[in-house]
């Protein structure tokens, strides 16, 4: 159980164009999802959190503008990141909370993003 | 002070060891631990969920959670080059809003 499905693994594009991420909970519904950023050989950073049905909540220093979040229903959430550059190429990874005491994260697998 | 605090090694191992792995953190309202196994471009995977002080075991896998001192630990009996990866400490307070506050991973590498 708890299987958070990443999709694309790994996408390339030009720069200018958009990219959508898509994050789904496949066996659980997902009240809140979360966006990070890693960069190699860093920890994860949070970079907004997202509630079913209410806008995504940015950390500080994230363009709300730039990376767009969706959470349209309670399995599932997309980041798209528009007008790509290549300052952000990176990992991005989803997770996915159920819900209860603890507030354990599921993650998705990640992808990697990268912006010719 | 961070909140929490994680050494990032490397750590480097012969096969059959046992390795420890430790956090400290600031918070004391921290009630849930866990810890995460991030392989080489991969999202972090769940390892082990403690909830208040203790211990549990999982396997080759124990938990530690020692909140008197604001330190926790994991250790790995019988290491095995499998177990090669980035493990991250993360840990929250109670209520459903709180968010996972992770160290910074400490990498481990495990050699046969």
């Amino acid at each position: 159980g708890a299987v958070v499905s990443q999709h694309p693994s790994w996408v390339i594009c030009k720069s200018g164009t958009s990219v959508k991420i898509e994050c789904r909970s496949l066996d659980f519904q997902a009240t809140t999802m979360f966006w990070y950023r890693q960069f190699p050989k860093q920890s994860l950073m949070l970079m907004a959190t997202s509630n079913e049905g209410s806008k995504a909540t940015y950390e500080q220093g994230v363009e709300k503008d730039k990376f767009l979040i969706n959470h349209a229903s309670l399995t599932l959430s997309t980041l798209t990141v528009t007008s790509a550059h290549p300052e952000d190429s990176s990992f991005y990874i989803c997770s996915a909370r159920p819900g209860g005491p603890g507030n354990i994260q599921y993650f998705g697998a990640g992808t990697r993003l990268s912006v010719l | 002070q961070k909140e929490v605090e994680q050494d990032p090694g490397p750590l480097s191992v012969p096969e059959g060891a046992i390795v420890s792995l430790n956090c400290t953190y600031s918070n004391s309202a921290f009630q849930y631990f866990m810890w995460y196994r991030q392989y080489s471009r991969k999202g972090p995977e769940l390892l082990m969920y403690t909830y208040s002080s203790g211990n549990k075991e999982d396997g080759r896998f124990t938990a530690q959670v020692d909140k008197s001192s604001k330190y926790i630990s994991l250790f790995i009996r019988d290491s095995q080059p499998s177990d090669s990866a980035t493990y991250l400490c993360a840990m929250s307070e109670s209520g459903s809003q709180g968010n996972l506050i992770f160290g910074k991973g400490t990498k481990l590498s495990v050699k046969p």
